[in-house]
């Protein structure tokens, strides 16, 4: 168990409708970071949070959102979703900034 | 942005041969990591190495950060069956712009034991 919880584990969806992706990290990690991986493809860094500010983007869409709260959970919005958006969606955490990532157990999505 | 060149994409290998598999890149690397995930489930972190010629161990597994500092090798002796997964290396670069320190990851190389 890595101490970062992610939900819901599983989520089917239809095209043009918005989801939330919830990550809690591991106690006393301020980074969060969201990764998109499709199926046989390696590790799409989206956006990374420290401390609730936005501290990087990757290639994330613009239809695709977050944040980070005050108690460090993160939240993933990702809206007007297409056939393409199915895949795994991890979580990760770090104490500090691009340390060594910790990562949740995933968020499969699946848009029918 | 960095780019790390994991070889190989898969290797199907007999249980009890050992593995290697490795990392490469253009740009100097500060951090290398090594990673394993098992289908459905998120990547486990195996071994992380900070200084260039670092040698680390971790049961079966090796892993050794590359002088140049522009590689990362991972071993693995007498395969199992329970090594099966896909394996990703990960680099912090030395400097990635704009504040922020990211990981960089390879995209994979799928191991398959074959009892």
């Amino acid at each position: 168990d890595s101490g970062v919880t992610q939900t819901p584990k599983h989520l089917i969806t239809a095209t043009g409708q918005r989801v939330t992706l919830r990550c809690s990290p591991r106690s006393g990690d301020l980074s969060v970071y969201w990764y998109q991986q499709s199926l046989d493809q390696g590790l799409q860094f989206l956006i990374q949070y420290y401390n609730g500010e936005e501290r990087a983007k990757g290639n994330i869409l613009e239809r695709f959102s977050a944040q980070q709260f005050p108690d460090l959970h993160s939240e993933l919005n990702l809206s007007s979703l297409e056939l393409g958006d199915s895949a795994l969606y991890f979580c990760a955490s770090s104490v500090g900034d691009g340390e060594k990532l910790f990562f949740g157990s995933g968020t499969q999505l699946s848009v029918l | 942005g960095q780019q790390l060149n994991q070889s190989p994409q898969s290797m199907f290998i007999q249980e009890g041969e050992d593995v290697s598999m490795n990392c490469t890149s253009s740009s100097i690397f500060n951090t290398w990591l090594w990673y394993k995930q098992e289908p459905g489930e998120g990547p486990v972190l195996l071994i992380a190495l900070y200084k260039a010629g670092e040698l680390t161990s971790n049961g079966r597994l090796t892993a050794q950060f590359g002088i140049t500092r522009k590689d990362s090798f991972l071993n693995i002796s007498a395969s199992i069956p329970s090594d099966v997964g896909i394996y990703f290396c990960a680099g912090q670069p030395a400097y990635s712009g704009a504040g922020s320190y990211q990981l960089t990851f390879g995209k994979g190389t799928k191991l398959s034991v074959i009892p």
